[in-house]
């Protein structure tokens, strides 16, 4: 049973340019969050998808948006990328129905 | 912001149990205790998770108060590869929003396992 996989790995963007990350959640799972790491902090909300909606949206600005697709992948954009956009991005699936959220491992996302 | 306050750094001997602890004086009838773990770089692994009655399973065992307002990990016999950032999270279950509460981290306590 694969568990929530993300790609890329690591991805390295300069200043103003767009990136799309990529999620696929553990079989079975229909709900996917996802979650902003800067170096030496805890993990940070962004927002969740569920049903193909954003359910839930943390403290971030509107350059960051997502997607869910019906096989309930997700995509994280984030466009005009700033040097404090560079982090560790996880992706957390749940089954909304017994909750607990299981996580990728992540994509490193460099800004220069 | 966090609902939870945990030490920021603890050791353990390595195969002597390490007890974690958590507090959560604010914690609501409604909200479970979950613990996880981010080994360096890496996403983090979820632990365990309570409510009121201690739970145990193949990783840890969580001891929570009677009165809910604190908890304990414990990892009965640490290894090194225990060496990790432990978060100890409060959370009601589901949003009114729909999907599932947010998972909400603080600063976590680093525990280093020494052999």
């Amino acid at each position: 049973d694969a568990g929530v996989t993300q790609s890329p790995t690591h991805l390295i963007k300069t200043r103003g340019q767009q990136v799309t990350l990529r999620c696929s959640p553990k079989s079975g799972h229909d709900t996917v969050s996802w979650y902003q790491q800067a170096l030496g902090q805890g993990p940070q909300f962004i927002f969740q998808y569920y049903e193909e909606e954003e359910r839930q949206r943390g403290n971030f600005p509107d350059r960051f948006s997502g997607h869910q697709f019906p096989n309930y992948s997700s995509e994280l954009n984030v466009n005009a990328l700033l040097l404090g956009d560079s982090a560790l991005y996880l992706c957390a699936s749940s089954l909304v129905i017994t909750d607990t959220q299981y996580f990728g491992p992540g994509t490193r996302l460099t800004v220069l | 912001d966090a609902k939870t306050t945990q030490p920021p750094s603890m050791d353990c001997a390595e195969g002597r149990a390490a007890n974690l602890p958590c507090n959560h004086s604010t914690i609501s009838g409604n909200e479970y205790v979950y613990w996880y773990r981010q080994i360096h770089s890496q996403g983090p692994q979820y632990i365990i998770h309570g409510l009121k009655n201690n739970e145990t399973n193949e990783m840890a065992s969580l001891i929570i108060t009677e009165d809910r307002k604190s908890s304990t990990l414990i990892l009965p016999h640490a290894t090194l590869r225990d060496t990790a950032v432990y978060y100890c999270i409060v959370r009601a279950l589901l949003s009114s929003q729909g999907g599932s509460e947010k998972l909400v981290f603080g600063k976590g306590t680093k525990l280093t396992v020494n052999p």
